[in-house]
């Protein structure tokens, strides 16, 4: 079966403008999470949906949000870019929440100039 | 706050040595604790989890609850097993997944 889609897989933006990122999970997995990989700070959590709902949320300001849609796939919108932004951003889908394995998406790489 | 600890960001070890890749988290409950690795160029992927209790390319992990690891073995390290290795707790009812830094494994020849 296909696995998880990100699209677009790069992304160059500039200071201050906004960006839309997609993932399309498994066919039949209804929990999709977002990650922020940088080499300074890892693997940091975004965010986590279920069914349309936010199920926890990560410790990052209020430009970055969510949201999935009804046939699972997900979006993370992050509002006035910044430099510290840039950085390379994971989706992972899983069948059920808790317990199960997450399959990760290839990524979006964001560069912010 | 749940925390998982790797302590090496860099590890080389000779092709056919042991290797052990460290990892700890902060004690809470029970645990749901992972192995996911990155091979170059390759997305991240789940390589073993606790409760499997399996061996996946070699590698196997034992719980110790009371030294709060989780540290990941392998008897005779091969060339292909040269990735990044990530730690990972998942949060308890949930699908959130804490990591840790992760560590750079290199196998010389």
């Amino acid at each position: 079966k296909a696995g998880v889609t990100q699209t677009p897989r790069y992304l160059i933006k500039t200071r201050g403008q906004q960006v839309t990122l997609s993932c399309s999970p498994i066919s039949g997995h209804r929990s999709v999470s977002w990650y922020q990989q940088t080499p300074g700070q890892g693997l940091q959590f975004l965010f986590e949906y279920f069914s349309e709902t936010q199920r926890n949320k990560g410790n990052f300001p209020g430009r970055f949000s969510g949201r999935q849609f009804s046939n699972s796939r997900s979006e993370m919108n992050v509002s006035t870019l910044e430099l510290g932004d840039s950085a390379l951003y994971l989706c992972a889908s899983s069948f059920a929440v808790g317990g199960g394995e997450a399959f990760f998406g290839q990524g979006t790489r964001l560069t912010v100039v | 706050a749940q925390r998982v600890t790797q302590p090496e960001k860099l590890l080389s070890v000779f092709k056919g040595a042991p290797v052990e890749l460290k990892c700890n988290y902060s004690y809470s409950g029970s645990p749901e604790l992972f192995w996911y690795v990155q091979y170059s160029r390759q997305r991240l992927q789940l390589l073993l989890r606790h409760i499997s209790r399996e061996s996946i390319k070699g590698f196997t992990a034992d719980l110790n609850k009371g030294e709060t690891s989780f540290h990941l073995k392998k008897p005779f390290a091969q060339e292909e097993d040269s990735a990044m290795y990530y730690c990972a707790r998942q949060i308890q009812g949930a699908q959130k997944l804490v990591f840790g830094q992760g560590t750079r494994l290199t196998i010389n020849p």
